[in-house]
């Protein structure tokens, strides 16, 4: 499997200010990531499909100009926070997925991120 | 979008006995279901998943048995240990890369 590290783990800011989340596959070239936001005792919701090179994609009701996503290699994707609100408080999570040679959807989860804004 | 349910969403076994958590999804496209484990904090594991082509598939006390006509697959986690105390989630895809998480199963192993 991918081995996959997030930083920072935990992080906290001031409402309005903006926060960029690091995704980073160690051992593995990813063309795809996957940023994942989960609410205390709720499941993964998946915000957006991380492209290397080309632009994210968006899911249905996730705001592309207040969550952006750059994947500028195929170990690094980010995901920034712009105008942060206490709503956007929550656990953001990325994956990799489609290890190349694989026919498996198989997806291997960074440790996650706990943003709180204040 | 893509419907995906659990049941149960709570469940206490005693330890040693067996625990059984369903799922059941929208879409006969899917063609790949995980289960993952999420310990409190933590990220999500793997533990175990099928392909449409295999109706069942066991790793040590873990298994899980889909039935794609009826759209649903379970987990089955014989023997259980207090360590499996966790949140369970499926993830099926639907028919391309994406999954969609279940709504999730908090599984209490009583001593």
């Amino acid at each position: 499997g991918a081995v996959v590290s997030q930083h920072p783990s935990r992080v906290i800011c001031k409402s309005g200010t903006s926060v960029k989340i690091e995704c980073r596959s160690l051992d593995f070239q990813a063309t795809t990531m996957f940023w994942y936001r989960q609410f205390p005792k709720q499941s993964l919701m998946l915000m957006a499909t991380s492209n290397e090179g080309s632009k994210a994609t968006y899911e249905q009701g996730v705001e592309k100009d207040k969550f952006l996503i750059n994947h500028a290699s195929l170990t690094l994707s980010t995901l920034t926070v712009t105008s942060a609100h206490p709503e956007d408080s929550s656990f953001y999570i990325c994956s990799v997925g489609g290890l190349a040679g694989s026919y498996s959807y198989e997806q291997y989860f960074g440790p996650g991120t706990r943003l709180t804004v204040t | 979008g893509e419907n995906v349910e659990q049941h149960p969403s709570t469940l206490s076994v005693q330890e040693g006995d067996s625990a059984v958590i369903k799922c059941t999804y929208s879409d006969s496209a899917s063609n790949y279901f995980p289960w993952y484990k999420q310990e409190l904090g933590k990220r999500p594991q793997l533990i175990i998943d099928i392909r449409s082509n295999v109706g069942e598939k066991k790793d040590q006390r873990i298994a899980v048995t889909l039935n794609k006509t009826a759209k649903h697959f379970s987990l089955h986690i014989t023997e259980t240990q207090p360590e499996d105390s966790a949140v369970y989630f499926c993830a099926p895809n639907f028919g391309n890369e994406k999954l969609t998480f279940g709504t999730g199963t908090r599984l209490t192993i009583i001593p």
